[in-house]
């Protein structure tokens, strides 16, 4: 059964710092893959996704993933963190071609202080 | 556009009772899908629907199930609840390649 490893469960950053969130899942076929975030009392919203292509991926609110294949990796970057980035962070991956039956990492809670 | 509504928001239930979670999804997406959401495990997939037909299914015991209605609708039922189903219970629709997760139903067992 494919599995997702987030590495890091607690990040603190300061404002202005740069961000990388690990991710590596271990199926070794085609995936799709996406990152998720979930800010405090709100529902998880879709940052990015691959399924195909340029392999350096732009999502929203200047987040971007790198699918690294040959790593079976798809950290999550942001060159500056915003105190409203404050969140946490989901990195999910599916063999179906489609968004669901996603296999979920176990998330990494990011803190960025004044 | 509305997004994905889950009703009802929170719910306790007694150990032995059953309990039906309700998703409507947004308006459009005939792909509904439901995962479950513990301190523990994390984010697991319970089962997807997609034009009323049971597509994809998680590892989770028969005590859980669902369905889906022609309106894309979709209900899912846990039956003999145990102290372990706790949880908030997560729905999520999708079109093809995002998928759009609701609010969720907070289930506690007691």
């Amino acid at each position: 059964a494919q599995s997702v490893s987030q590495h890091n469960h607690h990040v603190i950053l300061s404002e202005a710092a740069s961000l990388e969130l690990g991710c590596n899942y271990s199926y070794g076929g085609t995936v799709n893959l996406f990152w998720y975030v979930q800010y405090p009392g709100q529902h998880l919203q879709l940052l990015l996704k691959y399924f195909s292509g340029d392999p350096l991926v732009k999502g929203i609110k200047g987040f971007e993933a790198e699918f690294i294949k040959s790593k079976f990796s798809f950290n999550l970057r942001k060159p500056s963190v915003q105190w409203s980035d404050t969140a946490e962070y989901f990195c999910a991956v599916t063999m179906t071609g489609t968004a669901s039956k996603l296999t979920f990492g176990t998330g990494t809670r990011l803190q960025v202080t004044l | 556009k509305a997004g994905v509504t889950q009703t009802p928001r929170y719910l306790i239930k007694t150990r032995g009772q059953q309990v039906t979670l309700s998703c409507s999804p947004i308006s459009g997406h005939r792909s509904v899908s439901w995962y479950q959401q513990t301190p523990g495990q994390g984010l697991q997939f319970l089962f997807e629907y997609f034009s009323e037909t049971q597509r994809n299914k998680g590892n989770f015991p028969g005590r859980f199930s669902g369905r889906q209605f022609s309106n894309s609708r979709s209900e899912m039922n846990v039956s003999t609840l145990e102290l372990g189903d706790s949880a908030l219970y997560l729905c999520a629709s999708s079109g093809g390649t995002e998928a759009f997760f609701g609010q969720g139903t907070r289930l506690t067992v007691v």
